[in-house]
C-alpha cells in the first residue's frame, strides 16, 4: 500500500517567519500527493496536490509544496506564517484499493502553532 | 454552493443504542467516503462508494458498523449496538473523481464538518 509519513507531531513558528511541514512518501510508481488543513471542529480542507508537472505546486492561502523524487518528500511551505495558519496539517497519497477505485491514505497529521 | 452536509453535529448516547450518522454529498460528486478520527488512531477510512456502490469496506471495524448509499445525494453510517470505543469524530467526504468507468484518484475530497459521537 502507498503511504506517507509526517515525522513531526508539532511545528512551532513565529509569525512572519517561513514555515515548513514535512512529509515523506512510500509508493510504487508515480505518486499522487495532497495536503489538507484542519481547523478546530471542522472537516479537512484541501490545500494543494501534486499529480505531475512542475515540482513546485502552489495552493490555497499562500501555501506551496515541493515534490522531491530523489528524497521521496513533499514538504509544505509558506514564506511568511500567520497566526491564523495555526491548525492541523495532513499529507495524503493516492492508494489503489481495488480494480475500480482509489482512496487516500493520510498521514498522522502535524500540528502547526504560529505565535505572535 | 453547499458543501458536504453531515448530521447530527453532535451525538451523545448510551452504550447499546443504535446510532445513525447522515451525509449529503456535494451535488454532482460520484464518490463518497466515510472516515473516523481519534487521537489514538488518527484518520481512518471506513468505507467508500463510487456511483452509490460500495467499493472498499475493509476499514469498517466490525459487523456492528454498516453503511448505505441509497442514492447519489444521501448516505448513512449506522452503528448497532454502539460501544464506548466507538466514540470519535466521523467525517463524510465526497469527490467528483470518477471517469471512464473507474476512479482516477486525482481529485480532492471535500469534507463535511463531522459528527462528534460520544458513547457513554
Amino acid at each position: 500500500a502507498q503511504s506517507v509519513a509526517q515525522p513531526e507531531d508539532q511545528v512551532n513558528v513565529a509569525e512572519g517567519n517561513p514555515l515548513t511541514v514535512k512529509c515523506t512518501y512510500s509508493v510504487s510508481g508515480n505518486p499522487y500527493l495532497f495536503w489538507y488543513v484542519q481547523y478546530p471542529n471542522r472537516g479537512l480542507q484541501f490545500l494543494l496536490k501534486y499529480i505531475t508537472g512542475d515540482n513546485l505546486v502552489k495552493g490555497s492561502y499562500g501555501f506551496e509544496a515541493e515534490f522531491n523524487k530523489s528524497q521521496t518528500s513533499f514538504h509544505l511551505k509558506k514564506p511568511s506564517a500567520l497566526v491564523s495558519d495555526s491548525a492541523l496539517y495532513f499529507c495524503a497519497v493516492r492508494d489503489q484499493r481495488s480494480n475500480s477505485g482509489y482512496a487516500l491514505n493520510f498521514g498522522k497529521g502535524t500540528s502547526l502553532l504560529v505565535t505572535p | 454552493d453547499a458543501g458536504v452536509i453531515q448530521s447530527p453535529r453532535h451525538e451523545v448516547t448510551e452504550m447499546g443504542q443504535e446510532v445513525t450518522l447522515r451525509c449529503k454529498p456535494i451535488s454532482g460528486h460520484n464518490s463518497l467516503f466515510w472516515y473516523r478520527q481519534t487521537m489514538m488512531r488518527g484518520l481512518e477510512l471506513l468505507i467508500y462508494f463510487n456511483n452509490n456502490v460500495p467499493i472498499d469496506d475493509s476499514g469498517m471495524p466490525e459487523d456492528r458498523f454498516s453503511a448505505k448509499m441509497p442514492n447519489a445525494s444521501f448516505s448513512t453510517l449506522k452503528i448497532q449496538p454502539s460501544e464506548p470505543r466507538d466514540s470519535a469524530v466521523y467525517f463524510c467526504a465526497s469527490s467528483s473523481d470518477f471517469g471512464r468507468g473507474r476512479a482516477i484518484g486525482n481529485q480532492p475530497q471535500h469534507f463535511g464538518d463531522g459528527t462528534r459521537l460520544s458513547i457513554l
